[in-house]
């Protein structure tokens, strides 16, 4: 069975502060996907990022950025100094790359106040 | 870039009705899903198409059946409506190609109140 942990319920911070959203998985895959989506107040779920088991080198998008380690099962998103718009639930996800599915964490609410 | 089509974007029905959603996954895409997102909560997965074939089933109610046309575009049938199946219903699509491990994009959601 899979399983997907977001400690943070909430987390709220005031504008230009960076804050990292924790994400940590379970699997018995030794090949799998992690993701993250961003899902506004308005209610779409926005795709942010894709990363590969196989592949754990950080990524980094403008304010966004990555931290993958296989060893502590851990998938975390940086975002630098946040700006309001930033307010959202965060998901993170995985998916086997057998079945087709994704398996979600329960969020993280994130308020960025001004 | 074209996205999911989801229709209609709000649903009110009352209790015992019958709800109808439509998804029109992203062209080329041979994938489609949808999930439920109660109040507060993740979205859970329902059911799965690939290639016009139920693919995978996850907690999906007896009382909701779905299928994929030849046009790809897929419909949620939900019926004897109860006032827990209120909830945002999210259809998404994916390329599954010769890897089955490609993004899945999401529609923007349909909400349904059921009064």
């Amino acid at each position: 069975a899979q399983k997907v942990t977001q400690a943070q319920t909430e987390i709220s911070v005031v504008e230009k502060e960076d804050v990292t959203l924790d994400c940590v998985y379970e699997t018995r895959d030794t090949t799998y996907y992690l993701f993250w989506y961003k899902q506004p107040p308005s209610g779409e779920l926005v795709f942010l990022i894709r990363r590969n088991s196989f592949d754990e080198q950080n990524e980094i998008s403008g304010r966004y950025s990555w931290n993958f380690q296989k060893s502590t099962s851990s998938f975390n998103f940086t975002i630098t100094a946040s700006q309001v718009v930033d307010s959202a639930v965060y998901f993170c996800a995985l998916r086997r790359t057998s079945g087709s599915r994704l398996t979600f964490g329960e969020g993280t609410q994130l308020t960025v106040n001004p | 870039a074209a996205g999911v089509i989801q229709s209609p974007r709000h649903l009110i029905k009352e209790k015992r009705e019958t709800a109808t959603l439509k998804c029109y996954p992203i062209p080329r895409h041979d994938t489609v899903y949808w999930y439920q997102q109660g109040p507060g909560q993740d979205p859970q997965f329902l059911i799965s198409f690939y290639e016009k074939m139920q693919s995978d089933k996850g907690s999906i109610p007896d009382r909701f059946s779905a299928q994929q046309f030849s046009d790809y575009h897929s419909e949620l049938n939900m019926s004897s409506l109860e006032l827990g199946d209120s909830a945002l219903y999210f259809c998404a699509s994916s390329a599954q190609g010769i890897s089955r491990a490609n993004t899945i994009y999401f529609g923007e959601g349909s909400w349904l109140t059921v009064v």
